[in-house]
């Protein structure tokens, strides 16, 4: 596809639930971040993908958050036995390599709300 | 993690208005980026600022990365009312890996 593309765009689910979001990035882009952002706040940095070399995973809040992805393609965010606090919204960023000179291109996001 | 402190957190102001925002860091960063948040979408980039000193136009955007490299300016002149959304400053701090640090953001509004 032209841009990130992330789904779904909303999810609302009961506390407790396990939930599963996905990204789609960018064709040929071999990094890939997942980013949270709670309401009124920035951007908080969950981890992050380059190419096949381990993920950083050094943002995750808890072992109830995990992510996935197969090669350089599509990324999935899960979250176990989420809790109220876990409500934001989980973006998604891909670019061409690890440098930080190159452009992040950030998906739309999923609005996650736990109730 | 490193925390970037970026202020104003809101502004409103009027359409034709010229507009100041920036971001400060107790931690020296090799790389500032200026990103605009619309509702509903993901940011996108504005700016990018590699260098100590850097000053960088994008339209009626002008940026610069500070001497000490602890901070970072942008400012919007004649506003208009599609600048309104949330500004983001990020940046990749010395002695962190590649992954960006971001601002709070500062919502700006502009009224017609």
């Amino acid at each position: 596809g032209a841009g990130v593309s992330q789904s779904p765009s909303n999810k609302v689910t009961e506390k407790g639930k396990d939930v599963e979001l996905r990204c789609d990035p960018i064709s040929g882009h071999t990094a890939l971040y997942w980013y949270r952002q709670r309401l009124g706040q920035g951007l908080e940095f969950l981890i992050y993908f380059q190419g096949n070399s381990a993920p950083d995973k050094s943002g995750l809040p808890s072992d109830r958050f995990s992510a996935e992805r197969t090669g350089e393609s599509v990324s999935t965010l899960t979250i176990q036995r989420t809790q109220q606090e876990d409500s934001a919204v989980y973006l998604c960023a891909s670019s061409l390599s690890r440098r930080i000179t190159e452009k992040l291109f950030f998906g739309s996001g999923t609005q996650l709300s736990v109730l | 993690g490193q925390q970037l402190n970026q202020s104003p957190q809101s502004m409103f102001i009027q359409e034709g208005e010229d507009v100041s925002m920036n971001c400060t860091s107790s931690s020296i960063f090799n790389t500032w980026l200026w990103y605009k948040q619309d509702p509903g979408e993901g940011p996108v980039l504005l700016i990018a600022l590699y260098k100590a000193g850097e000053l960088t136009s994008n339209g009626r955007l002008t940026a610069q990365f500070g001497i000490t490299r602890k901070d970072s300016f942008l400012n919007i002149s004649a506003s208009i009312p599609s600048d309104v959304g949330i500004y983001f400053c990020a940046g990749q701090w010395q002695g962190g890996s590649e992954k960006l640090v971001f601002g709070k953001g500062t919502k700006l509004t502009v009224n017609p």
